[in-house]
């Protein structure tokens, strides 16, 4: 399809494990963002990338998130070590254009993986 | 599909009437705005914008309005459908940052 495609749409994980998930957003978007959704909440930026480079990791929540998109295209966020607490919804979003101050230009949203950590 | 929120605010409108959804935010220092709209299982989908510099937006069936006075936003869908039925976000960019950030969302139940 042309939208932004996430794989898996589900995952469980035992407690402790490495998960790895995978946006493929849409061709020659430059942007990518990942967002994380708690149930009963509003989407919470984790990062940002402009091609390949990461620009903005402010929202990444420890140093068991680590996010990557080598060659400016497809991305994977990478949660090691799981925790109950990391169970959410994880959106990736494409944007054709560099997002600047002011102007995060029209985000397309991927419709997420599911998290749930036992 | 999976819930997108168990516990969210509520507004339940007949088929036809006009919806207003309202979202407050906190920073004084944002100066762009997006309401999304999100159906159960699936990410957000942008509605409308509108930035700083304006007070009033009109769209498709949509209506943004802006009080940067008192930091409110609300967003007006005339002659809801049944299809209008979701959670609704707002969300705001700061201009020093790439991000958006996201309102807890309203659900939008449309009564036949």
């Amino acid at each position: 399809g042309a939208g932004v495609s996430q794989s898996p749409r589900y995952k469980v994980a035992k407690r402790g494990q490495d998960v790895a998930l995978r946006c493929d957003p849409i061709s020659g978007h430059v942007s990518l963002f990942w967002y994380q959704q708690a149930l009963g909440q509003g989407p919470e930026f984790l990062t940002y990338f402009q091609n390949e480079a990461q620009l903005d990791k402010s929202g990444l929540p420890s140093d068991r998130f680590f996010a990557e998109r080598p060659e400016g295209s497809v991305s994977t966020l990478k949660i090691q070590r799981t925790q109950q607490e990391d169970s959410a919804v994880y959106l990736c979003a494409s944007s054709s254009q560099p997002s600047r101050a002011g102007d995060t230009g029209e985000l397309f949203f991927g419709e997420g993986s599911r998290l749930t950590v036992l | 599909g999976e819930s997108v929120g168990l516990h969210l605010p509520t507004l339940s409108v007949q088929e036809g009437d006009n919806s207003i959804i309202n979202c407050a935010y906190s920073n004084s220092a944002s100066d762009y705005f997006i309401w999304y709209k999100q159906e159960s299982g699936k990410g957000p989908q942008f509605i409308i914008d509108i930035r700083s510099n304006m007070d009033k937006r009109q769209g498709q069936r949509v209506t943004v309005l802006l009080n940067k006075t008192v930091k409110h936003l609300s967003l007006q869908i005339a002659a809801t459908q049944p299809g209008d039925s979701a959670v609704y976000f707002c969300a705001e960019n700061t201009g020093t940052a790439s991000k958006l950030t996201f309102g807890t969302g309203t659900r939008l139940q449309v009564t036949l």
